[in-house]
């Protein structure tokens, strides 16, 4: 069966430090891959989605990047944290049928 | 660009009682629609999941139904129990290939004992 993992389950940054969250996807291959943020008050919005091994799309402009390395890898990067980079990230996972599954998500709060 | 809207925020119920959540979406061209469960500090479980040529799904006490051309799905909960307490979040489907969800903001639901 498909497992998705997270990590960390949390994370506290200083301001303009360096942030790199980690997804991986197990017992399926070639997944389009999501990172998705909870913002405080706000709701779930994509951030990047990913077709393929180095296929990034980004769907809003911000601090952060994403890339990934492998087919079953996906990785959520800052140079320089911003207070309101702060939230919930949720990294997901489909094959391009209509249903999507989410990691455990990962609390990020920049201090 | 799609928008959409969950109402109530926040819903506090007896135990026992049959409640409906509402979704609205604005854009009518969605893919499908899917219901999820969110607890305290997790991740996301998927509860049901609507393709657009259907009208409702059904999974134990829960039921969704969609309405395309109005832009509307309700979630009914029925004989709701204290371990339903979560949130309720709605998501649409932009496109046939992919799983780029445009998500509601919640209902919180709150089921007392």
């Amino acid at each position: 069966s498909q497992t998705i993992h997270q990590w960390p389950a949390t994370l506290v940054q200083p301001v303009g430090s360096p942030l790199s969250l980690e997804c991986t996807v197990e017992g399926t291959s070639n997944p389009n891959l999501y990172w998705y943020r909870q913002a405080a008050g706000r709701g779930l919005q994509l951030l990047f989605y990913s077709v393929g091994i180095g296929q990034i799309s980004s769907e809003v402009p911000q601090n952060l990047s994403a890339s990934r390395p492998q087919d079953r890898q996906f990785i959520l990067s800052s140079k320089k944290l911003l207070l309101s980079d702060s939230g919930f990230y949720l990294c997901a996972w489909g094959t391009g049928g209509p249903e999507a599954f989410f990691g455990q998500g990962t609390r990020l709060t920049v201090v | 660009k799609q928008e959409v809207t969950q109402i109530p925020a926040a819903l506090s119920v007896p135990e026992g009682e049959n409640l409906v959540l509402n979704c609205s979406f604005t854009d009518s061209a969605i893919y499908n629609l899917q219901w999820f469960r969110q607890d305290p500090g997790k991740g996301l479980t998927s509860l049901l999941l609507i393709q657009s040529s259907q009208r409702e799904q059904t999974s134990g006490r829960l039921n969704a139904s969609l309405d395309k051309s109005s832009g509307r799905s309700t979630l009914y909960i029925a004989a709701s129990q204290p371990g339903d307490s979560a949130t309720y979040l709605c998501a649409v489907s932009r496109y046939t290939a992919g799983n780029m969800l445009t998500f509601g903001g919640g209902t919180r639901l709150m089921v007392k004992p």
